[in-house]
């Protein structure tokens, strides 16, 4: 029920291409779906969020979409670049009081020059 | 930088010996957690720290011991641990427990 599955495990995509991460969860409570990015050596920073209300966030090259009949939600990284690897992870809010984040297992991202 | 501060970076500790990390954040936030961190694994939540009181204890094993002597500091006292507890440790903070959470860069800890 808590569960938050994410896919793929692993990307390779060329530079100027675009990547897709997915995640599905089951918990109708969650009321918050933030991506965050992590960077080798250095810990997870929250890239950008949606919450169950909306269909679709933009911020720059990110969008998360979100259908909230299928219970999924995904990362589009538009003209992904080579800075942009570094492993995702989607994570869901509890709702309510509850404040804790599930995370899923991570994406590694890798985009090739 | 994103304020949180963690030391060490790295452990390498022997089965038998009692380490402690630390965590610092200088971002004014209420509330810190702990997550540990494996590969192929989700981000675990250890423990959480409202106020410098626990609010949070995800089924640790005793061999973890956190410790909140201030809103801006936080501690995890390890004794005894086992190598699958070899991982990296996150600590982070947020302004409030339902708010963003910051990260600190981790300590990799491998137990021998």
């Amino acid at each position: 029920q808590q569960q938050v599955k994410q896919s793929p495990q692993s990307l390779i995509v060329q530079k100027g291409g675009i990547s897709i991460i997915n995640c599905a969860y089951e918990n109708t409570a969650f009321d918050y779906f933030p991506w965050y990015q992590q960077f080798p050596g250095k810990g997870p920073a929250l890239l950008i969020a949606i919450r169950p209300d909306v269909s679709e966030k933009k911020e720059g090259r990110f969008t998360i979409s979100f259908n909230k009949s299928a219970k999924q939600f995904s990362l589009h990284i538009m003209d992904s670049q080579p800075g942009d690897s570094a492993t995702y992870f989607c994570a869901a809010r509890g709702g309510g009081s509850n404040y804790k984040l599930t995370f899923g297992k991570g994406t590694l991202l890798t985009v090739n020059p | 930088e994103t304020g949180v501060t963690q030391t060490p970076r790295h452990l390498v500790m022997g089965m038998t010996n009692k380490k402690s990390l630390k965590c610092e954040q200088h971002l004014g936030h209420n509330a810190m957690y702990w997550y540990k961190q494996s590969a192929k694994k989700p981000l675990e939540l250890m423990f959480v720290y409202n106020f410098k009181e626990q609010t949070e204890n995800n089924s640790v094993p005793s061999r973890f011991s956190p410790e909140c002597p201030n809103s801006s500091h936080l501690f995890l006292h390890l004794h005894t641990l086992q190598p699958e507890d070899s991982a990296l440790y996150l600590c982070a903070s947020s302004q409030e427990l339902n708010t963003e959470a910051f990260f600190g860069q981790g300590t990799r800890l491998t137990v021998v």
